[in-house]
């Protein structure tokens, strides 16, 4: 199986800091990489898929970039509902799976 | 608007049996993938299974953790997809999302807000 490995686990921020959040996975996946956001209590939210794309009617401020390996969300501008718990999940291969997750937190 | 509504959850006692349900609406069932997924309390995510359209079989696919003992299903013509969970064990205990794959079906488009199986004595 593919493993997907997130850091930081943990990060806290202010309103309007710039975040960066990592995926890695253990093989190459090429660009079949997907972001998500879940905010307590709600089902996931898809943000960017292909690695870079975003999905339609998510704010400009989420990008993704990367290829084979190494993967980033970044937030340019941190915004109040923007803290949440951010997942990555691959889909190069079966079994899909998802990275541990990351949780954004008002510092 | 893509609409995903789950049903069927509750308390099961271990080796019971449960059969969740997903109404969807707002799009061309027939057409997707569809997949679950699910999130046992205070964890991540975990993908379940998935049931391709009728143009490649409806063929489908298992996590290892629940093959042989999960089985997903769809009626186009209710335009509903299925998990039957047999052999059910207290780490099966999560939250189940209905999900609509996305055009390439190599992503989770839209989600359903879930339904809870606790399996517990």
């Amino acid at each position: 199986d593919i493993q997907l490995t997130q850091s930081p686990s943990f990060l806290s921020a202010s309103v309007e800091d710039r975040v960066t959040i990592t995926c890695r996975a253990s093989q190459g996946i090429g660009s079949y990489l997907a972001w998500y956001q879940q905010k307590p209590g709600k089902a996931p939210k898809l943000l960017i898929y292909a690695a870079s794309t975003l999905q339609s009617g998510v704010p400009s401020g989420f990008s993704g970039s990367g290829s084979g390996t190494e993967f980033t969300l970044t937030i340019s501008s941190l915004q109040p509902e923007d803290f949440a718990t951010y997942y990555c999940q691959q889909f190069y291969s079966y079994p899909v799976t998802f990275g541990g997750g990351t949780k954004v937190e008002i510092k | 608007e893509v609409q995903l509504v789950e049903s069927g959850g509750g308390l099961v006692q271990p080796g019971g049996s449960l059969r969740l349900s997903c109404a969807a609406s707002g799009f061309t069932f027939n057409d997707h993938y569809m997949d679950w997924v699910r999130q046992a309390p205070g964890k991540g995510l975990e993908w379940v299974a998935r049931s391709r359209n009728k143009a490649n079989s409806y063929s489908t696919e298992y996590a290892a953790s629940v093959r042989g003992r999960f089985t997903i299903s769809r009626d186009d013509s209710e335009n509903s997809l299925y998990l039957q969970m047999n052999s059910l064990k207290s780490e099966d205990t999560a939250v189940y999302y209905c999900i609509r794959a996305g055009s390439g079906d190599r992503y989770f488009a839209n989600w359903g807000q879930g339904t809870l199986v606790t399996v517990s004595s």
